[in-house]
């Protein structure tokens, strides 16, 4: 069974930081892309970022450039998000996901920003 | 970035057959932009529906089928049952950067 299982997230203050974590079982996630996804809410899909397989190419969206690092540990089989200089509007799910085709999703983990 | 543009809700009765689109704000959708289409289920993670535009998944039931249509990504349901009740969003890519449309709420009624 294919399983991705986010962790890391949580409350934290605006301008504060966060790392989250994706590690994959079932699956190995080292052969393709891998994917952050956030949901606001209430509110729809979001993509935020893409890593590469060897690490070598990685795309943001343009509200979180500069602020989130995209990283992987093939050896680990694991995805992270570092997240920095986090905003209220950063409040949201965040699920990872690989595959070929985004095929596999983890069930998300909650960060929330708020004093 | 650019937008991408999907209904934001729409109705079909079951048994019956209903088109979800998708339009980029850039021009047309091509089989470059390598159009996705995921469900999600109330209170679910999003599941996989279709990639490169009409490539269906092993769990992809048949009554699902993606193309394009007049510019944009289409996503058509035939037979709708009413366990496909639910959001269903596109992605695109452009090239390295993903975009998703802001979801289509599908009610089976």
């Amino acid at each position: 069974e294919v399983q991705l299982v986010e962790s890391g997230g949580g409350l934290v203050q605006p301008g504060g930081s966060l790392r989250l974590s994706c590690a994959a079982s079932g699956f190995i996630c080292n052969n393709y892309w891998m994917t952050w996804v956030r949901q606001a809410p209430g509110k729809g899909l979001e993509w935020v970022a893409n890593i590469k397989e060897d690490g070598s190419q990685k795309y943001y969206m343009d509200s979180v450039k500069g602020r989130f690092t995209i990283s992987r540990d093939n050896a680990k089989n694991s995805l992270y998000l570092q997240m920095n200089t986090l905003r209220a509007e950063d409040t949201a799910v965040y699920y990872c996901a690989c595959g070929g085709h985004a095929d596999y999703w983890g069930q998300g983990t909650l960060v929330t920003v708020s004093s | 970035q650019a937008v991408v543009t999907q209904e934001p809700s729409l109705t079909v009765s079951p048994g019956g057959t209903v088109t979800l689109t998708c339009g980029s704000s850039t021009g047309a959708v091509t089989s470059g932009h390598y159009a996705y289409w995921f469900q999600q289920k109330s209170g679910q993670a999003p599941s996989i529906l279709i990639y490169d535009t009409s490539n269906k998944h092993p769990w992809t039931p048949a009554r699902f089928s993606g193309s394009l249509l007049g510019g944009k990504a289409a996503l058509t349901l035939s037979g709708a049952q009413p366990g496909d009740e639910a959001d269903y969003y596109c992605l695109l890519s452009y090239n390295g950067p993903w975009v998703f449309g802001g979801g289509t709420k599908l009610t089976v009624l």
